[in-house]
């Protein structure tokens, strides 16, 4: 069975621009998460979305976005991105709320903002 | 502050030792899992117990869970260079969904 995959692996944009990540679960998995892992702040919930609804959320501004598709596969959108957006953005799936079950992680996004 | 805090936060022993690294949290938790981190790449689950068990095993793994102590360990046995990475404990908050809150991590080192 496919693990999960994100693309793209790697990304370099500018101060002000936005971003679209996506996620691909594995097959049958209908909750995909995503957070951030930076130096300073660690590994940080951004959401949850579950069966094409959000269930839960960090604490990131506005900016963050994200969504799901009927097919699982997930995206999540940065708007005007600051320096400080740069970080590996990561996205787990799992069969049922990442809480409670176990999570597999994809190999990340590594987004740097100059 | 994080749910999570690993300790320590840094560990260097040799090949074939026992490693042992800790993890407490704050609040009520529905289950801890452990996972492992190689050099910046995707998180490797490990172990998942959930808040009614007390200690569990994979293979050279052993976790233990002190609801009371709000604290857990994870020891890796007769440990191998491959070991080398971070660990990171998670917990579960239901927040209405629920919500994963790592902890900082350990980085462990291993020389062959």
């Amino acid at each position: 069975k496919a693990g999960v995959t994100q693309t793209p692996r790697y990304l370099i944009k500018t101060r002000g621009q936005q971003v679209t990540l996506s996620c691909s679960p594995i097959s049958g998995h209908r909750s995909v998460s995503w957070y951030q892992q930076t130096p300073g702040q660690g590994l940080q919930f951004l959401f949850e979305y579950f069966s094409e609804t959000q269930r839960n959320k960090g604490n990131f501004p506005g900016r963050f976005s994200g969504r799901q598709f009927s097919n699982s596969r997930s995206e999540m959108n940065v708007s005007t991105l600051e320096l400080g957006d740069s970080a590996l953005y990561l996205c787990a799936s799992s069969w049922t709320s990442g809480g409670t079950d176990t999570q597999y992680f994809g190999p990340g996004t590594r987004l740097t903002v100059l | 502050s994080q749910q999570g805090e690993e300790d320590p936060q840094a560990l260097s022993i040799q090949e074939g030792e026992n490693a042992t690294m800790n993890c407490s949290y704050k609040t009520s938790i529905n289950n801890l899992q452990w996972y492992r981190q190689n050099s910046g790449r995707g998180l490797v689950h490990l172990i998942l117990i959930r808040s009614n068990e007390r200690e569990k095993h994979s293979g050279r793994l052993r976790v233990t869970l002190d609801t009371s102590k709000k604290s857990s360990s994870l020891l890796i046995t007769a440990s191998r260079a491959a070991d080398t990475a971070s660990y990171f404990c998670a917990t579960a908050l239901n927040t209405g969904g629920f919500k994963t809150i790592f902890g900082a991590g350990t980085r462990l080192f291993v020389k062959a």
